[in-house]
């Protein structure tokens, strides 16, 4: 069984950077895998930020961007904002079936 | 502008049969593949199905392969879920979200726009 993995949680200071992660039981992530990420606030619906590792939506803010880092998708929050807090998830394609990570909690203090 | 609304959540016993729909506009339906994606209460994410543009491919995560079809009818610009054999463990919101990548085979476009969810509670 295929699991993707994401940071449970983590914690960033306003103006601050962050990395979030996203990996694989296969084996390291590639463009291949044509990662995606999403942003959730509580009681909404999913809200797309990144497709196919790094290219961003017309509405996805400039401080976020994608990338590979050591073998996992990534997904940077640079100059991070309050209204940034939210959970984070990332979706992988595996030749057919696709598969989300277990979200990331980012906060926001 | 793209709207995804679904319809036909609700209560059902364990065992029971349910079929969601959803009712797409502001885009070329017939020309882009859609995902239902569903969440437990208090949980994350979770892929269920994928349907190529055409309706011809069509992926499944492995649990709910063999219980629940995926659907469409690109004259009525509408998206279907049915789901048979329902467990407890089904209970969700399902959302209905468009691949981002015009006719594209299968599911590696992503998911760009989400509907808002329809509620499916599976309980004696």
């Amino acid at each position: 069984q295929t699991v993707v993995t994401q940071e449970p949680s983590l914690t960033v200071s306003p103006g601050g950077t962050v990395t979030l992660t996203c990996a694989s039981s296969t084996g390291a992530v590639t463009s291949g895998y044509y990662p995606n990420w999403f942003q959730q606030k509580p009681g909404q619906a999913p809200r797309a930020l990144i497709y196919s590792t790094s290219n961003k939506h017309s509405w996805t803010p400039a401080r976020f961007s994608g990338s590979l880092l050591g073998g996992k998708a990534a997904l940077t929050l640079s100059g991070v904002q309050p209204e940034d807090e939210a959970e984070y998830y990332c979706l992988l394609y595996y030749g057919g079936a696709l598969i989300f990570g277990g979200g990331t909690k980012l906060t926001v203090l | 502008q793209v709207q995804l609304v679904e319809s036909g959540g609700g209560v059902v016993q364990p065992g029971g049969s349910l079929r969601l729909s959803c009712a797409a506009s502001g885009f070329t339906f017939s020309s882009y593949g859609m995902h239902w994606v569903r969440q437990a209460p208090g949980k994350g994410l979770e892929w269920v199905a994928f349907i190529r543009y055409d309706g011809s491919n069509k992926y499944y995560a492995d649990f709910v392969k063999g219980r629940f079809t995926i659907s469409r009818d690109n004259s009525k610009n509408t998206l279907y879920l049915q789901m048979n054999s329902l467990r407890a463990e089904d209970t969700a919101v399902y959302y209905c979200a468009k691949d981002g990548l015009r006719l594209a085979a299968a599911g590696y476009g992503g998911v760009d726009y989400w509907g808002q969810g329809t509620l499916v509670t599976v309980s004696s």
